[in-house]
């Protein structure tokens, strides 16, 4: 088993540019999840999906769209980069609600 | 706002002692509750997690619960090295799917 796979693991953008991280779990998992993380803030959700078909907003879901493509699939988009999202971006999922989760390697993005 | 409160650190401890990692959490509802190892530049990596007060062990580490207090801790004992790394707390948002994180406190294991 991967576990949960992430792409790109480093990508540089210009500001205005428009990318989609992507994210796929083996598990079997209902929920999956995308935070960043910047130092000093520690890991903050920007969007989840506790089930396919569905999705919600986190803490910090400006900027961005989701996609739950199906059961293992759930991809980050970024329409227009800002500066401000810099960050290295982590997908992870979990099964069931409230048990352990478990976490991509991440993707290193900057926007420059 | 739901908080997870964690002392950044460095927490510097000797090769060989007990290492004590403490967390409090604002949600008295929160259920779960998980210790990750974050190494530099790397994914978070979940060493344990706990759903009743008291004690659970696993090897080296063990994890503490006490919901009366909303206060979560983590020893790891015979401390090693390869230890050191961020450790983050995390606990559930009652009722949802979402998790909690604190910022993480740094341990340093000083051979």
């Amino acid at each position: 088993n991967a576990g949960v796979t992430q792409t790109p693991k480093f990508q540089v953008l210009k500001t205005g540019q428009s990318m989609t991280l992507q994210c796929a779990q083996d598990m079997n998992h209902n929920s999956m999840y995308w935070y960043r993380q910047d130092p000093g803030m520690g890991l903050r959700l920007i969007y989840y999906s506790a089930s396919e078909g569905t999705t919600d907003k986190g803490e910090v879901p400006n900027g961005y769209n989701v996609s739950r493509l199906n059961k293992r699939e759930f991809s980050l988009r970024l329409e227009s980069a800002a500066p401000s999202q810099t960050s290295v971006y982590f997908c992870a999922s979990s099964d069931p609600k409230g048990y352990e989760q478990y976490f991509g390697p991440g993707t290193r993005l900057t926007v420059t | 706002q739901k908080e997870v409160e964690q002392n950044s650190g460095p927490l510097s401890v000797p090769e060989g002692a007990i290492a004590s990692l403490n967390c409090t959490y604002s949600d008295r509802g929160s259920q779960s509750f998980f210790w990750y190892r974050q190494y530099s530049g790397k994914s978070p990596e979940l060493i344990m997690f706990i759903y009743s007060n008291g004690d659970k062990e696993d090897g080296r580490f063990t994890a503490q619960l006490n919901k009366a207090s909303q206060y979560v801790s983590l020893l790891i004992r015979d401390s090693q090295p390869s230890d050191s790394a961020t450790y983050l707390c995390a606990v559930t948002d009652a009722g949802t799917y979402k998790y909690i994180f604190g910022t993480g406190t740094r341990l340093k294991v000083l051979a």
